[in-house]
C-alpha cells in the first residue's frame, strides 16, 4: 500500500472550513484515497473516499489533485464535535494479492476546533 | 439498521490467560476485519474474514486467531496473553472485501 504523509496537528476556528492535506505521492492507479476520523476512545468513523474525481457527501468534500499525488479533505463548517484524529489512507481497489481489504493507518492529523 | 457492535467493552486479564472478543457485523455485511490499537498509535490490521474464511493477515503471531460464523459475526481469540497485548481491539465490517469499512466502538483489553 502507498504511504501517506499528513501534518501532525492543525487548528481551526468553529464555523470555518477545515482543510486537511494529505500527500500520497507513490499512489498506484488502482488505489483509492480513504478518510477516516477517530474521536477520543471511539472506533474510527468512515468519512469519504475517492479514486480520481472530487467527491462530496453530507460530512465532507474530498479534492484529489489531477496527478493523484495529494488530496485535501474539507469540512465546510467545522464544529467543536469535529475535533478528532483524521486519517488519510490509501487502499487497493481490488481484492486479492496481499493487500486484501485492509486499511493501513498512519499517525493521522489531530484537528482541534476551537470556539 | 444496527451498526457494528462489540463485546465486552472493557476487559481485564492476567498475563498468560486466553481471551475471546466478539463482534456482530452490520446487517448485510459479509466481511469482518480486526484491528489492534495501542495507546497513542493508529489501528494495526490483524486479519480479515470473508464468508467464514480468513483471507488476509497482518504481522501478528499465530496466538491471535479468529472465526467468522454463518451469520457473519466474528470472534477474535488471543492465547498466552502478554502485557503488550493491552490495547483497544476494533472490529470493522463491510459489504465486500474492498468496500468502505464501518467500525465498532472497540473492546479495551488490559493485561496485568
Amino acid at each position: 500500500d502507498a504511504k501517506t504523509t499528513q501534518p501532525t496537528s492543525m487548528d481551526c476556528a468553529e464555523g470555518r472550513a477545515a482543510n486537511l492535506p494529505c500527500n500520497h505521492s507513490t499512489i498506484s492507479g488502482n488505489e483509492y484515497v480513504y478518510w477516516y476520523r477517530q474521536i477520543h476512545s471511539q472506533g474510527p468513523q468512515y468519512i469519504i473516499h475517492g479514486l480520481k474525481n472530487n467527491e462530496t457527501n453530507e460530512m465532507a468534500s474530498l479534492i484529489i489533485t489531477e496527478d493523484r499525488k495529494s488530496s485535501t479533505l474539507i469540512l465546510p463548517h467545522a464544529t467543536l464535535r469535529d475535533t478528532a484524529v483524521y486519517y488519510c489512507i490509501v487502499r487497493v481497489a481490488e481484492s486479492g494479492g496481499t493487500s486484501y481489504g485492509k486499511l493501513t493507518f498512519g499517525q493521522g492529523t489531530i484537528l482541534t476546533v476551537h470556539p | 439498521e444496527t451498526g457494528v457492535t462489540q463485546s465486552p467493552t472493557h476487559l481485564i486479564k492476567t498475563r498468560g490467560q486466553q481471551v475471546t472478543l466478539r463482534c456482530s457485523s452490520q446487517s448485510g455485511h459479509n466481511t469482518v476485519s480486526w484491528y489492534q490499537q495501542a495507546l497513542g498509535q493508529g489501528p494495526q490490521f490483524i486479519f480479515q474474514y470473508y464468508r467464514e474464511e480468513e483471507n488476509g493477515r497482518g504481522n501478528f503471531p499465530p496466538r491471535f486467531s479468529g472465526l467468522q460464523f454463518p451469520n457473519y459475526s466474528s470472534e477474535l481469540n488471543v492465547n498466552a496473553l502478554e502485557l503488550d497485548d493491552s490495547a483497544l481491539y476494533l472490529c470493522a465490517s463491510s459489504v465486500q472485501v474492498n468496500t468502505e469499512a464501518f467500525f465498532g466502538q472497540g473492546t479495551r483489553l488490559t493485561v496485568v
